[in-house]
């Protein structure tokens, strides 16, 4: 066990519906990163957040958005969802800003589009 | 041309085999490497992390840099079914923000058989 808590763990909504996932990172981490992982992309990097504060964008789309809340968790939000967007969306927390290179993952929620 | 490319298996190998799993890189930047090991529907676990080039040993894991070939290795000596899982590498040009994002292979997948 990780300890980084990802909820839900399976989600099937419809197309162009609205999700949100969320993550508690292990105690004492302040870095929270979202990465997508599909059969035809990998894992991918979509964001990262440290201390609540937005710290690097990767390949994020602009119908996602995330924030970090003062308790440290974080939600990525997914809207106008299509077929495509179906993947294992992970996050993984460090204690540090820089420390992408050490963060733990968590388990994944898995986004299925219908 | 993907940043980093690695062959996705499926590899087949008895218990007892060394294995060696392999990527390939573009970015002459990338000084950061790992390897993740990710078992079937769990998050990517960090195995083995390794700065600039040369060898780092972890009990059975080696894991190979180099850099003038573009070039990672991991190997795995006597082989356990337990070692069943898909591994990814991983790079980045520096520990990090945007700069530091990392880049995966689409991960190899193992099976060990006993």
């Amino acid at each position: 066990d990780s300890g980084v808590t990802q909820t839900p763990k399976h989600l099937i909504t419809a197309t162009g519906q609205r999700v949100t996932l969320r993550c508690s990172p292990r105690s004492g981490d302040l870095s929270v990163y979202w990465y997508q992982q599909s059969l035809d992309q990998g894992l991918q990097f979509l964001i990262q957040y440290y201390n609540g504060e937005e710290r690097a964008k990767g390949n994020i789309l602009e119908r996602f958005s995330a924030q970090q809340f003062p308790d440290l968790h974080s939600e990525l939000n997914l809207s106008s969802l299509e077929l495509g967007d179906s993947a294992l969306y992970f996050c993984a927390s460090s204690v540090g800003a820089r420390d992408n290179t050490e963060a733990f993952f968590g388990q994944g929620t898995r986004l299925t589009v219908v | 041309q993907k940043e980093v490319e690695q062959d996705p298996g499926p590899l087949s190998v008895p218990e007892g085999a060394i294995v060696s799993l392999n990527c390939t890189y573009s970015n002459s930047a990338f000084q950061y490497f790992m390897w993740y090991r990710q078992y079937s529907r769990k998050g990517p676990e960090l195995l083995m992390y390794t700065y600039s080039s040369g060898n780092k040993e972890d009990g059975r894991f080696t894991a190979q840099v180099d850099k003038s070939s573009k070039y990672i290795s991991l190997f795995i000596r006597d082989s356990q079914p337990s070692d069943s899982a898909t591994y990814l590498c991983a790079m980045s040009a520096r520990r990090g923000s945007t700069l530091g994002r990392l880049y995966f292979g689409r991960g190899t997948q193992l099976t060990v058989w006993p």
